[in-house]
């Protein structure tokens, strides 16, 4: 099935570094969303973007829906050891029969170190 | 409010078996996706269930099936188990009508193994 290409794929940073990660598509989407899963657990919802060029935070955590639709990216500030686990951005159709119908991304694993 | 819930937790069945799992809805939530997630990927939409009737399917075939009740739980049965199938089986609710696109709230999964 179709997955949206997420990069990096993975990052070992150090406590306190700010993360970049984006996501990139090749369909427009009309609604961006960001989860972060941890093992063994379901992904939890982060961050909702519904309007292109919408920059949202919540917290330390940062994110933008692109100016074409195709594209999203999360920036995590000042990160701490409990941001580990791995993000996937998710993007939802702008004209489908099933509009809430999600595609994820490959996602991108974050190892914080002290 | 209560969140997501799936049953079971973990399962395992072997190939040509049939199974199961169990969804009930975060609280007010209408509308029910389950998704597959394989080891070391993103999940897949499998299909959605609104107003107790399929709305949209993904790439998967008919020997996976799903149930929507009147109280917005939701049931995902798969026929012919094959080994392929073996992933963590993920089901999300949202408030609203499917073309309306609102955030979806996922459960903890239910981890199936296929011998």
């Amino acid at each position: 099935g179709q997955q949206l290409n997420q990069s990096p794929q993975s990052m070992f940073i150090q406590e306190g570094e700010d993360v970049s990660m984006n996501c990139t598509s090749s369909s427009i989407f009309n609604t961006w969303l960001w989860y972060k899963q941890e093992p063994g657990e379901g992904p939890v919802l982060l961050i909702a973007l519904y309007k292109a060029g919408e920059l949202t935070s919540n917290g330390r955590l940062t994110a933008q829906f692109g100016i074409t639709r195709k594209d999203s990216f999360l920036n995590i500030s000042a990160s701490i050891p409990s941001d580990v686990g791995i993000y996937f951005c998710a993007g939802q159709p702008s004209r489908s029969g099933t509009a809430s119908k999600l595609t994820f991304g490959t996602g991108t694993r974050l190892q914080v170190t002290l | 409010e209560t969140g997501v819930t799936q049953s079971p937790t973990h399962l395992i069945k072997t190939r040509g078996q049939q199974v199961t799992l169990r969804c009930s809805s975060q609280s007010g939530h209408n509308t029910v996706s389950w998704y597959q997630q394989a080891l070391g990927q993103g999940p897949q939409f499998i299909f959605q269930y609104y107003r107790e009737e399929e709305n949209g399917r993904g790439n998967f075939p008919p020997r996976f099936s799903g149930l929507q009740f009147p109280n917005y739980s939701s049931e995902l049965n798969v026929n012919a188990l094959e080994l392929d199938d073996s992933a963590l089986y993920l089901c999300a609710s949202s408030l609203g009508t499917p073309t309306s696109g609102r955030e979806q709230f996922f459960g903890p999964g239910t981890r199936l193994t296929v011998l």
